[in-house]
């Protein structure tokens, strides 16, 4: 049960965007339109941002945008703020059971 | 306030048992499915076991198959994760989650595990 495939780091000066990838194969993100991202603080619980691919759960600011192409969903973050320094993990279901990819620290410069 | 709070975490021996819970209030607890997640220390997030809101269905990780067990008490809001066989990679803080639309939209502040001798 291979975790999906996510960049280690990604960094972006404010307000400016950044893309995080999260690579799976066709029997996880490929089939199905289940794909979540949550953010993650230091010694904090996840935060669902986005899920069913491309939907953002209430309160959620709208700079936060997913995306998937194939085996492949992306997570897109516009005019980077500060607080968005932190873990971004993705996840996909996989047909009774989830698997999550191994997360991206993003840095705001 | 829709939450839930995950206890009974602790230091447990190589082999041996804990059981976890997690007190869901603030919304209609019997209508969701749920989930366990865990994070060992410094690393990523883990599934590792599901559950309908009335219990017909339940999933596990290979991880953990056949040594942790899944269950709920609709009528306490309350999820539970007994964990048995228990071993050094099983170290991990345990949170519990609840399921919309399969993902994971409420999340407690963890319970931690820690397996040593």
């Amino acid at each position: 049960q291979s975790a999906l495939t996510q960049p280690a780091s990604v960094s972006g000066s404010p307000g400016q965007s950044i893309t995080i990838s999260c690579t799976g194969t066709s029997s996880d993100v490929g089939n199905y339109n289940f794909v979540s991202w949550y953010q993650q603080h230091p010694g904090k619980a996840p935060k669902l941002m986005i899920y069913e691919v491309n939907k953002r759960p209430s309160g959620i600011s709208n700079r936060f945008s997913g995306s998937k192409s194939g085996d492949t969903a992306s997570l897109t973050i516009s005019g980077l703020q500060a607080e968005d320094d932190t873990d971004y993990y993705c996840c996909s279901y996989a047909g009774g059971r989830w698997v999550f990819g191994g997360g991206t620290k993003l840095t705001v410069l | 306030e829709v939450q839930v709070v995950e206890s009974g975490g602790g230091l447990v021996q190589p082999g041996g048992s804990l059981r976890l819970s997690c007190a869901a209030s603030g919304f209609s607890f019997n209508s969701y499915s749920m989930n366990w997640v865990r994070q060992a220390p410094g690393k990523g997030l883990e599934w590792i076991s599901y559950m309908t809101s009335n219990s017909g269905r339940i999933w596990y990780a290979d991880s953990v198959k056949d040594r942790f067990t899944i269950s709920r008490d609709n009528a306490k809001s309350s999820l539970y994760l007994q964990m048995s066989s228990l071993r050094a990679e099983d170290t991990a803080m345990y949170y519990c989650a609840r399921d919309k639309d399969y993902a994971f939209d409420v999340w407690g502040q963890g319970t931690m595990v820690t397996v040593s001798s």
